[in-house]
């Protein structure tokens, strides 16, 4: 089975700055996706970015981009001119393609706040 | 607008009881999930469901049932045998497709807690 660790349970950032989040992961398949997931206050649950494991090409979103390390299975996230809008849980989440149905697999999240 | 209906926000259960979680989604989606999230931890993955009249355990599923006899509704039964039911459960939405980069579309949530 396969699983996904985020090491930071908390990070802090100023207003304007940038940050990078942590996250790996444990697979054997070779093809896969990754997501980045936002869980503001409210508790919505807001898609960040994506990222296929065949791409290497690291995706972007506005000022949301990921470090996409296939070999070392890290999957960073780096956000740039930090909001106040920002702070929010973050989960990193994986997605096999081997295996029947979309189920993700998610980390522990890490919990980011963002200083005026 | 389209999007996933979740009720109610916050329910109560006593002690041995069985209580029941909507989902309700006009997204025509065809798979649903239900994930349950514990303070300070990640998401888990109760049971999902890819058609209708089918669905699947996932990886925390003892003490819960779901059914899916249509195509727009997913309830979640959270059984007297769930004995740590308090928790914050989301509901999931997702098309079906073969390629796996569908996006999932998530409800408000559902806090449950016990008396």
């Amino acid at each position: 089975a396969q699983t996904v660790t985020q090491s930071q349970p908390e990070m802090s950032v100023q207003e304007a700055e940038t940050v990078t989040l942590s996250c790996t992961y444990d697979t054997s398949e070779s093809d896969y996706y990754l997501f980045w997931y936002k869980q503001p206050p409210s508790r919505q649950m807001i898609l960040v970015i994506r990222q296929e494991a065949y791409k290497q090409q690291n995706a972007t979103e506005n000022r949301f981009s990921v470090n996409f390390q296939k070999a070392a299975k890290s999957f960073s996230l780096k956000i740039s001119d930090s909001q106040l809008g920002d702070a929010a849980m973050y989960f990193c989440a994986y997605r096999s393609l081997e295996t029947s149905g979309s189920r993700l697999t998610f980390g522990e999240g890490t919990q980011l706040t963002v200083n005026p | 607008d389209g999007g996933i209906t979740q009720s109610p926000k916050y329910l109560f259960r006593k002690e041995g009881q069985n209580v029941t979680l909507s989902c309700e989604q006009n997204l025509n989606h065809d798979a649903m999930y239900w994930y349950r999230q514990d303070p300070g931890q990640g998401l888990r993955l109760i049971y999902y469901s890819q058609i209708v009249n089918d669905f699947q355990k996932g990886d925390i599923a003892e003490g819960y049932s779901v059914s899916r006899e249509k195509k727009e509704s997913f309830p979640l039964t959270v059984t007297s045998a769930q004995k740590n039911p308090t928790a914050f459960y989301l509901c999931a939405s997702s098309s079906r497709s073969h390629r796996g980069n569908e996006k999932l579309f998530f409800g408000s949530g559902t806090q449950l807690s016990v008396l």
